[in-house]
């Protein structure tokens, strides 16, 4: 059972930042924040991680609040092909392999 | 480029037929899993390799036989599968103890069932 909470779907157009909101209200100290990405037909794609505060990569944003139960991953004007599914999953690196468990994901669409 | 390939890309299997998935990956890992996406359901766990041992199988069906010879090799042995097995199947690796468990993602085999 996935430990998050995302919306099912968001709209956008390019050029625009997007933000997308996960839940995770019963994160345990051990468990980082990770998101990825999947195209159609296609595997998942890491984009970021996270623990606490802000990271910031080529890619996106990921902000943490102190208490850790959310998290917001930010995608800096996004073009037609960052039209994909993010999933934010947490995971368990004190566990024996971080194994990751997948919910249903947030549809991301960009319009022109 | 992933560095994870999969082979074949689209397969199509009788249910008295019996197959093999191969998935290799070229990164150096030591850990290696097979995952499942159905159409309108999240990505499944089914199985996870660590140093070419099992240490997981996510209550998979007998149909489905793994096998690791190596580190870098991981097979997926399919035998009297079902209409509903029709699915993605993905196969990821990584490098366990290592600061992030971050997986790294093949192309995936689209497998139909009929």
């Amino acid at each position: 059972l996935a430990k998050t909470t995302q919306p099912i779907s968001m709209d956008s157009y390019e050029g625009q930042e997007v933000n997308i909101t996960c839940s995770h209200n019963n994160i345990a100290t051990n468990d980082y924040i990770t998101w990825y990405q999947q195209f159609p037909s296609q595997g998942p794609r890491f984009i970021i991680q996270g623990y606490k505060t802000k990271v910031t990569n080529e890619v996106a944003s990921l902000f943490i609040p102190a208490d850790r139960k959310s998290s917001t991953l930010s995608l800096p004007r996004v073009s037609l092909s960052d039209t994909a599914v993010y999933y934010c999953l947490v995971v368990d690196y004190g566990g024996s392999q971080g194994n990751l468990i997948f919910g249903k994901g947030t549809k991301l669409s960009v319009k022109p | 480029e992933t560095g994870v390939t999969q082979t074949p890309r689209h397969l199509v299997m009788g249910m008295t037929n019996k197959k093999s998935l191969k998935c290799e990956q070229h990164l150096g890992h030591n850990a290696m899993y097979w995952y499942k996406q159905s159409a309108k359901k999240p990505l499944e766990l089914m199985f996870v390799y660590n140093f070419k041992e099992q240490t997981e199988n996510n209550s998979v069906p007998s149909r489905f036989s793994p096998e690791c010879p190596n580190s870098s090799h991981l097979f997926l042995h399919l035998h009297t599968l079902q209409p509903e097995d029709s699915a993605l199947y993905l196969c990821a690796s990584s490098q366990v103890a290592a600061e992030s468990y971050e997986q790294y993602f093949g192309p995936g085999t689209r497998l139909t069932v009929t």
